[in-house]
C-alpha cells in the first residue's frame, strides 16, 4: 500500500541535544513537507522541498534543518538551537505542490526531558 | 502566517444533526481544501474546492465556497460519533504558490 510514514512515534530529547525525525513515501510525491502543531493551533511550515537536492524555509526554520537526497525520504533535524521543540510534528506529500491534496504521516511527538 | 481562520473553535452537536464549519481567508486562492485530524493522528484529506467552482459533494460532505467573500464553509450531515475530530481549512495563497498555509481548527464533538 502506498503511504507516508514517519518514525518514532514518540521521541525524547534532552537539552542540547539535536534528534531526526525520518519521512518516508512511496507515493512517488515530488513535494514533501513539514509542519509543526502545538496543542490547539493550526499547523506551521517548518521546510519543504519540491524536488530532490533542493528545499525551502517555511515560516518558522530556525533551529530546524532538512535534507532532501532521495525523492522518498525528507528527513528534519530538530537542533539544539531550537529552544522549544515539544511539538507534534507532521510530515506531509503531494503530487504537485499546493495544487492537490496532501497526504499525512501519523506524526512524532517530540518531548524535552 | 495564518491564511484560514475557522469558525467556531469548538462544535457540540448530537449524533445525527447536521455541522456546520466556516473558514475565513485573507489572500486570493487556486484552491481551498479541507482536513480532518482524529487526535494524536495525521491529517487527512477530505475535499478540494478549486476557485472558479462554488459547491462540491462527497457523500455527506458539502463545501461551498465564495471567492467575493473569502469564505468557505463544510457541512457534515446527519453525523455520526465518529466524525468527533478537529476539522481545518487550508489555502494556496494563490499565483504559484507551492505551500498550503492552515487553519487553527474547529474541533467537532459529535454525542451519540
Amino acid at each position: 500500500d502506498g503511504g507516508i510514514t514517519q518514525s518514532p512515534k514518540y521521541l525524547f530529547r534532552k537539552e542540547g541535544q539535536n534528534v531526526t525525525l525520518s519521512c518516508e513515501q512511496n507515493l512517488n510525491h515530488d513535494a514533501m513537507y513539514w509542519y509543526r502543531q502545538d496543542p490547539g493551533q493550526g499547523l506551521r511550515l517548518i521546510y519543504y522541498s519540491q524536488i530532490v537536492n533542493d528545499f525551502q524555509k517555511g515560516d518558522i526554520a530556525e533551529g530546524y534543518s532538512v535534507s532532501r537526497e532521495k525523492k522518498e525520504s525528507f528527513p528534519l533535524t530538530v537542533t539544539s538551537a531550537q529552544k522549544n521543540p515539544t511539538a507534534f510534528y507532521l510530515c506531509a506529500s503531494s503530487w504537485q505542490g499546493a495544487s492537490y491534496g496532501y497526504t499525512f504521516g501519523s506524526g512524532t511527538r517530540l518531548t524535552v526531558v | 502566517s495564518q491564511q484560514g481562520e475557522e469558525d467556531p473553535q469548538a462544535l457540540s452537536i448530537q449524533e445525527g444533526e447536521n455541522a456546520t464549519m466556516n473558514c475565513s481567508y485573507k489572500t486570493s486562492i487556486n484552491n481551498l481544501q479541507w482536513y480532518r485530524q482524529n487526535s494524536g493522528r495525521g491529517l487527512v484529506h477530505l475535499i478540494l474546492i478549486r476557485s472558479n467552482e462554488r459547491e462540491k459533494h462527497s457523500g455527506r460532505l458539502r463545501v461551498t465556497l465564495d471567492t467575493s467573500k473569502k469564505s468557505s464553509s463544510l457541512l457534515i450531515t446527519a453525523s455520526r460519533a465518529a466524525d468527533t475530530a478537529s476539522y481545518f481549512c487550508a489555502t494556496d495563497g494563490g499565483g504559484g504558490s507551492e505551500k498550503l498555509v492552515f487553519g487553527k481548527g474547529t474541533k467537532l464533538t459529535v454525542n451519540p
